[in-house]
């Protein structure tokens, strides 16, 4: 079953925008990890926080976790078209993989 | 300078055909995978190579066989490719398992 699952799983929102969206996992983790698709496009890294991190930004980007909570949220700020993309969360635990979630649709319109 | 690369980006075949789909890393990372994305965008890990060494070979039909000549590839050979084949799959590599991963631009294969 999927350890990590993202909620909303879409988002429709104006530029200028923010775009919240928010991931559930069920086990211990070492890490989390945020990743955006552009349609037809591979997987690209965004941001990696750490079990014992509670929050941790990049650009417009701000990642939270709540290990107690099980659960992460990524904000990003200020969006953009261009950031338009499929959004996973994918988590590292002790089963020596990354799982990922299903993914958050974010459209960011004009 | 493509960080990961793959070939073919589309694949179209017949079912019972062998393929192979290739994958290299110019960032002198020492893991490599394989991932397949479904219709559904459902990302599930398919094997793991630590330095040529298989790390992870998950529940994956025996038609699949993945072979890493060296750290820099890692391909893909399916062999009598069925319908439920049909999906996009990435290549990816990391420094070290837990850390970021870096995709390939995947391919996209289709069972006719």
């Amino acid at each position: 079953s999927q350890q990590g699952e993202e909620d909303p799983q879409a988002l429709s929102i104006q530029e200028g925008e923010n775009a919240t969206m928010n991931c559930s996992y069920k086990t211990s983790i070492n890490n989390l990890q945020w990743y955006r698709q552009n349609s037809g496009r591979g997987l690209v890294h965004l941001i990696l926080i750490r079990s014992n991190e509670r929050e941790k930004h990049s650009g417009r980007l701000r990642v939270t976790l709540d290990t107690s909570k099980k659960s992460s949220s990524l904000l990003i700020t200020a969006s953009r078209a261009a950031d338009t993309a499929s959004y996973f969360c994918a988590t590292w635990g002790s089963w020596g993989k990354l799982q990922f979630g299903a993914g958050t649709q974010v459209v960011v319109t004009p | 300078d493509t960080a990961v690369s793959q070939t073919p980006k589309y694949l179209v075949t017949q079912m019972g055909n062998d393929k192979s789909i290739k994958c290299e890393q110019n960032l002198g990372h020492d893991t490599m995978y394989w991932y397949k994305q479904d219709s559904k965008k459902f990302l599930k890990i398919m094997f793991s190579y630590n330095n040529k060494e298989l790390i992870i070979n998950e529940t994956v039909p025996n038609r699949f066989s993945p072979k890493s000549p060296d750290k820099a590839h890692l391909n893909l050979h399916i062999n009598s490719l069925e319908l439920g084949d049909s999906a996009v799959y990435f290549c990816a590599s990391s420094s070290l398992p837990l850390h970021e991963q870096f995709f390939g631009p995947g391919t996209r294969l289709t069972v006719l």
